[in-house]
């Protein structure tokens, strides 16, 4: 069985760019969660999707968007980029939402 | 809204030692509660859950936690702590329900552990 999976593992971008993580969920998980961990901080919900509908969405502002696909995969997209969108960024998967299995992330350097 | 406090930011204990580490949560109905562990650059791995039933719940790595709704607790242990739990700790507390809810982590506690 493979887990949970993200790419690219790290990032480097200019303040204003866009940019695009991916993530491959577990297999026979229909939901994804992304979370947005800065620096000596613990994750922080920005949106959660469920058979390609969001499902609920946390204190992010509208330049945070996300896909789901029918596989389940699904990507995270961050426009305008702004300094403080630097951090770790984790998906997690899941059957049921509330036991919740994390990738390893993506680093995104926002410079 | 639900709020997770752990109200130690580093934790140092000798290896072979015991360890505790506190969570506090609020939330207005039945929690589900996690911990993880988190190695530096790595994504977070579940230790444990409590989701109804037994309120000392067992983990992984020999890890665990009990659950006390009167003190909105959920404290993690260990009776003898090894190098490598040297990692931070996440407590989390999700939505009970229909199942398709975000977690809300606390803050973490960095532990380290001395020879």
């Amino acid at each position: 069985e493979t887990g949970v999976t993200q790419s690219p593992t790290h990032l480097i971008k200019t303040r204003g760019q866009q940019v695009t993580l991916r993530c491959s969920s577990q297999s026979g998980h229909n939901t994804v969660s992304w979370y947005q961990q800065a620096l000596g901080q613990g994750p922080q919900f920005i949106f959660q999707y469920y058979r390609e509908e969001e499902n609920g969405r946390g204190n992010f502002p509208p330049r945070f968007s996300g896909l789901q696909f029918p596989n389940y995969s699904s990507e995270l997209n961050v426009n305008a980029l702004e300094l403080d969108d630097s951090a770790l960024y984790l998906c997690a998967s899941s059957f049921d939402a509330n036991e919740q299995f994390f990738g390893p992330g993506t680093r995104l350097t926002v410079l | 809204a639900q709020s997770v406090t752990q109200p130690d930011i580093h934790i140092t204990v000798s290896e072979g030692a015991s360890l505790e580490l506190r969570c506090n949560y609020s939330y207005g109905a039945t929690p589900y509660l996690f911990w993880y562990v988190q190695s530096p650059g790595q994504g977070l791995q579940l230790l444990l859950k409590y989701f109804s039933g037994d309120t000392l719940v067992q983990g992984i790595k020999g890890f665990e936690a009990e659950f006390k709704r009167s003190q909105s607790s959920f404290n993690l242990r260990k009776p003898s702590v090894h190098w490598s739990d040297a990692a931070e700790y996440f407590c989390a507390v999700g939505a009970s329900g229909t199942g398709r809810r975000a977690l809300t982590f606390g803050s973490g506690t960095r532990l380290q552990v001395q020879p």
